[in-house]
């Protein structure tokens, strides 16, 4: 139940195409659900997290959509650029059961110029 | 520019042998997280600490697996004996934890550890 399951695992676009990375969770105590992003030799960097309340959110290129009946959130990455090439890990945690964060299996994206 | 900072970034030993690993929370973070990164699990939660206090370390082989606060600026990650599939990287994260609006986690750009 503390599973967060993420897919695809690795995907290709073309500059300019619009990624889609899915997760999807068990736990109903969830309520917050951020997105991080990892270049090869960084740690994971936050880039977008939503709370259960919204259905979407928007920070520049990047949108999480959220379903809490569905139990699924997404990310969306407009005009992709060659230089969003990274692992994008969606995670979920609960404030109250300790707040710590469980991370999905990651997604490595490749955007091809 | 705050940062974690994990030391060593990279070390290579042998099995059987000792390894710690350092990490320099954010200074003011109250709550430090090690994961464990590797191709087939992902992002694996180890342990965690609040307040220098530990939480859960469910995720830790406790046979061979100790973490610990010493003070707020300092935590470790110890494996002894250390055995082949320990290889991975380690990653520190550190945040604050202040109610509901708790903040985001920080990163450091973590330890890999190979062991032969």
């Amino acid at each position: 139940q503390q599973q967060v399951k993420q897919s695809p695992q690795s995907l290709i676009v073309q500059k300019g195409g619009i990624p889609i990375i899915n997760c999807a969770y068990e736990n109903t105590a969830f309520d917050y659900f951020p997105w991080y992003q990892q270049f090869p030799g960084k740690g994971p960097a936050l880039l977008i997290a939503i709370r259960p309340d919204v259905s979407e959110k928007k920070e520049g290129r990047f949108t999480i959509s959220f379903n809490k009946s569905a139990k699924q959130f997404s990310l969306h990455i407009m005009d992709s650029q060659p230089g969003d090439s990274a692992t994008y890990f969606c995670a979920a945690r609960s404030y109250n059961q300790g707040g710590k964060l469980i991370f999905g299996q990651g997604t490595e994206l490749s955007v091809k110029p | 520019d705050a940062r974690v900072t994990q030391t060593p970034r990279d070390k290579v030993t042998e099995m059987g042998q000792e390894v710690t690993m350092r990490c320099q929370p954010i200074l003011g973070h109250n709550t430090v997280f090690w994961y464990r990164q590797t191709m087939m699990q992902g992002l694996e939660l180890l342990a965690y600490f609040r307040n220098r206090a530990p939480l859960d370390d469910s995720g830790m082989p406790k046979d061979r697996f100790s973490a610990e606060m010493p003070d707020a600026t300092l935590a470790t990650l110890k494996i002894q004996p250390s055995e082949p599939r320990d290889s991975a990287v380690y990653f520190c994260a550190s945040g604050i934890w202040v109610g509901a609006n708790t903040g985001e986690l920080f990163f450091g750009e973590g330890s890999r550890l190979t062991v032969l």
